[in-house]
Order: structure tokens, then sequence, then C-alpha cells
């Protein structure tokens, strides 16, 4: 099955341990991308990777790290993370090739720092 | 720079009810639109799209149409289902990066009662 998956589904930290959340994407996607939502602010780019090894920052990159070391790999690395990190992270997916094709979005991982 | 407005919610509607939820952009090119639905506990899933000017786009029922004179891709649906109950996000694409960066509108919760 097609899929994005992210690991883990929820996680609650303490500010300033550094954690990881890994995605991974099963279907040859060259462009994978960070989101986080919050309530009245829909989602915001954090950061994209348009291909192994090449990253870029989105609207919001600040406190995050990114690796493409692999295609179907894509984490997020929060170094020392804030409350003010506490949201619901999606990772993306899509052929980028093929301009304006479909993001797969993953389930979400909810992240909460104390 | 290029930004999607929604209408804000929620939005609460009886079953067989008309849908309609707005949403307007900037930018500064030629978009492409989108509408993403996120039911409930999952990840954002492409409800419909189009490319250019007076293109539909249409799925499940839902339409939209790009209007560029509007600036306008509001989200209609004739008549609504119980299953229908979502959080609806419109989305732009600028098309000049070479990515397939989406910048998103705040989101419009939809409730469909029985």
């Amino acid at each position: 099955e097609a899929q994005v998956t992210q690991n883990p589904r929820y996680l609650i930290t303490v500010t300033g341990k550094k954690l990881t959340v890994t995605c991974s994407q099963n279907m040859n996607h060259e462009y994978m991308s960070w989101y986080r939502q919050d309530p009245g602010l829909g989602l915001r780019q954090i950061y994209y990777s348009m291909n192994v090894e090449v990253t870029d920052k989105g609207d919001v990159p600040e406190g995050y790290k990114v690796s493409r070391k692999e295609k179907r790999n894509f984490p997020l690395i929060l170094e020392s993370p804030s409350p003010n990190q506490t949201s619901l992270y999606f990772c993306a997916s899509s052929l980028a090739q093929v301009l304006n094709n479909e993001q797969f979005f993953g389930p979400g991982t909810r992240l909460t720092v104390l | 720079g290029d930004s999607v407005t929604q209408m804000e919610g929620p939005v609460t509607l009886s079953e067989e009810a008309f849908l309609t939820i707005n949403c307007t952009y900037t930018a500064t090119g030629y978009p492409s639109l989108f509408w993403y639905v996120q039911y409930p506990g999952e990840g954002l899933q492409l409800l419909l799209k189009a490319t250019k000017a007076d293109d539909k786009g249409s799925n499940k029922g839902f339409e939209a149409t790009y209007r560029k004179e509007t600036t306008s891709f509001h989200l209609e649906k004739g008549s609504v289902q119980v299953s229908d109950s979502a959080v609806y996000f419109c989305a732009l694409n600028p098309d000049q990066t070479g990515a397939n960066n989406l910048f998103f509108g705040t989101g419009t919760r939809l409730t469909v009662i029985p």
C-alpha cells in the first residue's frame, strides 16, 4: 500500500531534550516536506526537499533541522525543543518532476513540549 | 507574497443542505489551486484541484472553479452528508519555484448533522 508513515504518532517531552520525528514514504517520491498545523494558522511549511541531499527552508524553519540521506526518509530534528514547538506535525511527499502533483500526507505526529 | 484566505468556521449544516466554503487567493504568477480535506485523526487528502483559470475541479460531489477575475476558488456541494464532516483546506502552488510547495488557508471545520 502506497503511504507516508510517521513515528511517533504522539510524543510528550521536556524543554531542551533533543528529539527526532521520522518520516518514510514507499512511493519513490523525490519531493518531501514537513508542515506544522496550529489552530487558526492552518498548515505552515517548515522544510522541504527536492531530492536526496537537497533541502530548503520553508516558512517557519527556526528551531528545526532536516536531513535527506535516502530518498524514502526525511526525518525532522528538534535539537532543543521549546514549548512554542508544541504542535501537530505532518510529513508529505510527491513526485517532483510533475508540478502541481498531489501531495500525500502522513497521519501526523502530535508533539507536546513541557 | 502568495497567500490564501478562507472563510472562518466552524460551519454546521443539516444533511442534504447546500455547502459553500469561500476561498480567495493572492499570487504574483499563475498558481494552481487545491482543496484538501482532513478527516478526524487523519492526514490531509487531496479533494480536487484546478491548474488554470476557468478550470473546474470536481470529486465526490464537490466542485470548485478557478476564477482569475475574482481570485477565488470556492468549494461547493449540492447535498452534504454526515460523512462529509471534516476540516477543509484551500491551498495554492505558486508554480514558480519548480517545487510542489503549497500555501494553505487556515482551514474550515464542517459538521453535518443528521
